[in-house]
């Protein structure tokens, strides 16, 4: 069974330029969820989608990152403009979304974004 | 913000030794996870316990979970190199989906 997917798996701009980050989570999967991972640092939660609505998008800084999951499947995340302390690992997961199943999630290998 | 803190920071053993790790939360959760990290990949989970247990095992590793205590730890047998990576735990809070990763704990298995 294939995993969750994401691309690019690195990418390098300038700040001020746009990016985006693409994943396909495991068949199936109803919960998708974007991280943030610094250097060091154990991932941030940046946004819980429950098939294409956003439940939980509290930490996401929506003046310049979006995101979305139009038909409830795979889910691209965007920033723009790109700053320099944007620099980090952004990783894709998904899980089975059963309702009070306490369950794993599933990670991507990520994507490492360096912003020059 | 960071839920857990693991103990310690970083770990350095020899092939065979056992390997120990702590995380400390600071609210009440439904139940703790702990996952691993190799340099350069995604996170794979290890195991989940639930806040109404007290110990699991799987293969060569061990949690233990202490409510009253808000920590719980992981205890890796019979090391082996390529357990080297970074091991996170991670909580799910009373009422909520959401996972809260600690800043994790480095262990290093030297050959």
């Amino acid at each position: 069974e294939a995993g969750v997917v994401q691309s690019p798996r690195y990418k390098i701009i300038e700040k001020k330029q746009p990016v985006a980050f693409w994943c396909n989570p495991i068949s199936g999967h109803n919960t998708l969820y974007w991280y943030l991972q610094n250097l060091g640092q154990g991932p941030e939660l940046l946004i819980r989608y429950e098939n294409e609505e956003a439940v939980d998008d509290s930490q996401l800084p929506k003046d310049r990152f979006s995101a979305e999951r139009l038909k409830g499947v795979d889910s691209t995340l965007k920033i723009q403009p790109a700053e320099l302390g944007d620099s980090a690992v952004y990783l894709c997961a998904s899980s089975p979304g059963l309702a009070g199943v306490p369950h794993e999630q599933f990670f991507g290998p990520g994507t490492r974004l360096t912003v020059l | 913000s960071q839920q857990g803190e693991e103990d310690p920071q970083a770990l350095s053993i020899q092939e065979g030794e056992n390997a120990t790790m702590n995380c400390s939360y600071k609210t009440s959760i439904n139940n703790l996870q702990w996952y691993r990290q190799n340099s350069g990949r995604g996170l794979v989970h290890l195991i989940l316990i639930r806040s109404n247990e007290r110990e699991k095992h799987s293969g060569r590793l061990r949690v233990t979970l202490d409510t009253s205590k808000k920590s719980s730890s992981l205890l890796i047998t019979a090391s082996r190199a390529a357990d080297t990576a970074s091991y996170f735990c991670a909580t799910i809070q009373g009422g909520s989906e959401k996972l809260v990763f600690g800043k994790g704990t480095k262990l290093t298995v030297n050959p």
